[in-house]
């Protein structure tokens, strides 16, 4: 069965351009969760979405990061005018939804550098 | 910050002891979760702990959870080699149960 997917793999810019990252979640799973980890660190959570409400946007780090879900399935991550300190794994979750049971199943992650 | 802080931050151990995470967390919770992680790729869910559960095994692993204290941990017995990877717990934020937060991890490394 398919799992979650993300694309690119991996993905080499310049400072200063603009980036896109895509998030395929399993599909039928109403929750889709960003998460930006740097070489050997924790995971830091950057933006939740649930269905049709409101997204979690909390953890976007600054306004040149936002993410958009249409139709409820796929979700892109832009990160406007990179910088350096953008450089990581870019971590996508999705989870069949709110309730007791919410485990997350991961995409392979995007490996962002920025030079 | 972080929700969820493990410790030892690295374990390396023989194969075929114990190994043994703990986590701290701040909040309330709904769930406790431990994931794994090779490779510095996607992480693999191992197990969840409801709040009201006090203890939880699958296979190999243990996982216990003390909600006045706010803390977990998580047993893997006779190691093997294929188990050096981090781990991490995660929790939801209490009254958003889905919004879930990760630990720093634990780095473990199982020596032959």
């Amino acid at each position: 069965g398919a799992g979650v997917s993300q694309s690119p793999s991996n993905k080499v810019t310049e400072k200063g351009k603009d980036v896109e990252l895509r998030c395929d979640p399993i599909s039928g799973h109403t929750a889709l969760y960003w998460y930006r980890q740097s070489l050997g660190q924790g995971l830091e959570f950057l933006i939740y979405f649930q269905g049709n409400s409101a997204p979690d946007k909390s953890g976007l780090p600054s306004d040149r990061f936002s993410a958009e879900r249409t139709g409820g399935s796929v979700s892109t991550l832009t990160i406007q005018r990179t910088q350096q300190e953008d450089s990581a794994v870019y971590l996508c979750a999705s989870s069949p939804g709110t309730g007791q049971t919410n485990e997350q199943y991961f995409g392979p992650g995007t490996r962002l550098t920025v030079t | 910050s972080q929700q969820g802080e493990e410790d030892p931050q690295a374990l390396s151990i023989q194969e075929g002891e114990n190994a043994t995470m703990n986590c701290s967390y701040k909040t309330s919770i709904n769930n406790l979760q431990w994931y794994r992680q090779n490779s510095g790729r996607g992480l693999v869910h191992l197990i969840l702990i409801r709040s009201n559960e006090r203890e939880k095994h699958s296979g190999r692993l243990r996982v216990t959870l003390d909600t006045s204290k706010k803390s977990s941990s998580l047993l893997i017995t006779a190691s093997r080699a294929a188990d050096t990877a981090s781990y991490f717990c995660a929790t939801d934020a209490g009254g958003s149960a889905s919004k879930i937060i990760f630990g720093s991890g634990t780095r473990l490394s199982i020596r032959p």
